[in-house]
């Protein structure tokens, strides 16, 4: 079966300072990738998702980037963090296949002080 | 800065109660629906799928029905349990090569004891 892990649980960072979210996917090959944002009470803001090894796609402008170095890892990053990243940060995998679902990971609790 | 509290239309009911949760969908090339449970922390969990070639699909103790004609979805879960607390999203895909879903804004369902 497959799983999807995100690490770390929860994050604490300084405004300014560099920011590395990770997310594998076990079980699968080829997966569809995508990395969401949920502020508090609030729905789910694609950031990126990504259909390959190399390939991002950019839905939001802003200072995140997201880098696909292996077929079953994706990784969020900042050089220099603000204040408004903080929320909940989610990452989900599809087979992109016929139904196009997604299934997400536990999720990265960001907080900006 | 953001305001902080919930933003989401909200549904209470009693324990061993049905409960009815509703969900407009925009976009009329949409095929593929899905409802999602999210618990307090966590990330959304798959609850039940259905196509546009359906205008219902039965889960364990869930039903979603699918109005194209008005384009509303919603999702039905009988007995309803205190563990059934929590966030529920539906989301839409318009199929294709398009591998993005869309979400709701998302219905807090409380359930009372």
């Amino acid at each position: 079966s497959q799983t999807i892990h995100q690490w770390p649980a929860t994050l604490v960072q300084p405004v300014g300072s560099p920011l590395s979210l990770e997310c594998t996917v076990e079980g699968t090959s080829n997966p569809n990738l995508y990395w969401y944002r949920q502020a508090a009470g609030r729905g789910l803001q694609l950031l990126f998702y990504s259909v390959g090894i190399g390939q991002i796609s950019s839905e939001v402008p802003q200072n995140l980037s997201a880098s696909r170095p292996q077929d079953r890892q994706f990784i969020l990053s900042s050089k220099k963090l603000l204040l408004s990243d903080s929320g909940f940060y989610l990452c989900a995998w599809g087979p992109g296949q016929v139904n196009n679902e997604q299934f997400f990971g536990p999720g990265t609790r960001l907080t900006v002080l | 800065g953001e305001s902080v509290g919930l933003h989401l239309p909200t549904l209470s009911v009693q324990e061993g109660d049905n409960s009815i949760i509703n969900c407009a969908y925009s976009n009329s090339a949409s095929d593929y629906f899905i409802w999602y449970k999210q618990e307090s922390g966590k990330g959304p969990q798959f609850i039940i799928d259905i196509r546009s070639n359906m205008d219902k699909r039965q889960g364990q103790r869930v039903t979603v029905l699918l109005n194209k004609t008005v384009k509303h979805l919603s999702l039905q879960i009988a007995a309803t349990q205190p563990g059934d607390s929590a966030v529920y999203f539906c989301a839409e895909n318009s199929g294709g090569s398009n591998y993005k879903l869309t979400f709701g804004k998302g219905t807090l369902l409380t359930v009372n004891p």
